[in-house]
């Protein structure tokens, strides 16, 4: 049973462009959302993340649209660089008491010159 | 640049030997976390921390792996007698606090290759 579901295995767009990742859950349990980037042999590093009182969080050139009615998110990164060029985790948590996260099964971004 | 320190980044056993890894989780931090993650890029919760108690951990049915994270000492992942199936990326990650107000922040990993 696969809690976080990322849509996409992977994704390509140019460079300046936007790339858009999605990402649902099925928990409603779940009010905690971030994204992780990882870059092969490193380990994730938190990118930005977002409760789900919110509906739009912003950091730079990385946005996370949060949509809770339908359980879903989406994660914007504007002007995407070479260097964006990484895989892409979404996560979830909720008040559970266990502080456990879920992980998606990732979102490998290309991001050609 | 992680703050949270793991070691060694690269360990190689034989089927059967014990293979344990260490984790200093950044300072300040009480809650620490234990992934696997496959060569699919699947994430598997392992086990969790908060200082010295254990929250929650998978059915070690195999009871294969133990973890502790004593007071002043690193937080370790231990398996007692590796298989190949092992193999993955281990990952141990820490946060401020349990609730949803911070996420955990991870260290670089400890790669485990099983022969």
């Amino acid at each position: 049973q696969q809690q976080v579901r990322q849509s996409s295995q992977s994704l390509t767009v140019w460079e300046g462009e936007t790339a858009i990742l999605n990402c649902s859950y099925e928990n409603s349990a779940f009010d905690y959302f971030p994204w992780y980037q990882q870059f092969p042999g490193e380990g994730p590093a938190l990118l930005i993340a977002i409760r789900s009182v919110s509906d739009k969080k912003e950091d730079g050139r990385f946005t996370i649209f949060f949509n809770k009615r339908e359980k879903n998110l989406s994660l914007h990164i504007k002007d995407s660089q070479p260097g964006d060029s990484a895989t892409y985790f979404c996560a979830a948590s909720g008040n559970t008491g266990n502080y456990k996260y879920v992980f998606g099964a990732g979102t490998r971004l290309k991001v050609i010159a | 640049n992680s703050k949270v320190i793991q070691t060694p980044r690269y360990l190689v056993k034989g089927q059967g030997q014990k293979a344990k890894m260490r984790c200093i989780p950044e300072k300040g931090h009480p809650v620490v976390f234990w992934y696997q993650q496959n060569k699919n890029n699947e994430f598997k919760f392992l086990i969790n921390f908060q200082n010295q108690e254990v929250l929650q951990q998978i059915d070690m049915t195999e009871k294969r792996f133990s973890a502790e994270c004593p007071s002043n000492s690193p937080c370790s992942l231990e398996i007692q007698s590796s298989e190949a199936g092992d193999s993955a990326l281990y990952l141990c990650a820490s946060s401020l606090s349990g609730w949803s107000n911070q996420a955990p922040l991870f260290g670089e990993g400890t790669r485990l290759s099983v022969l």
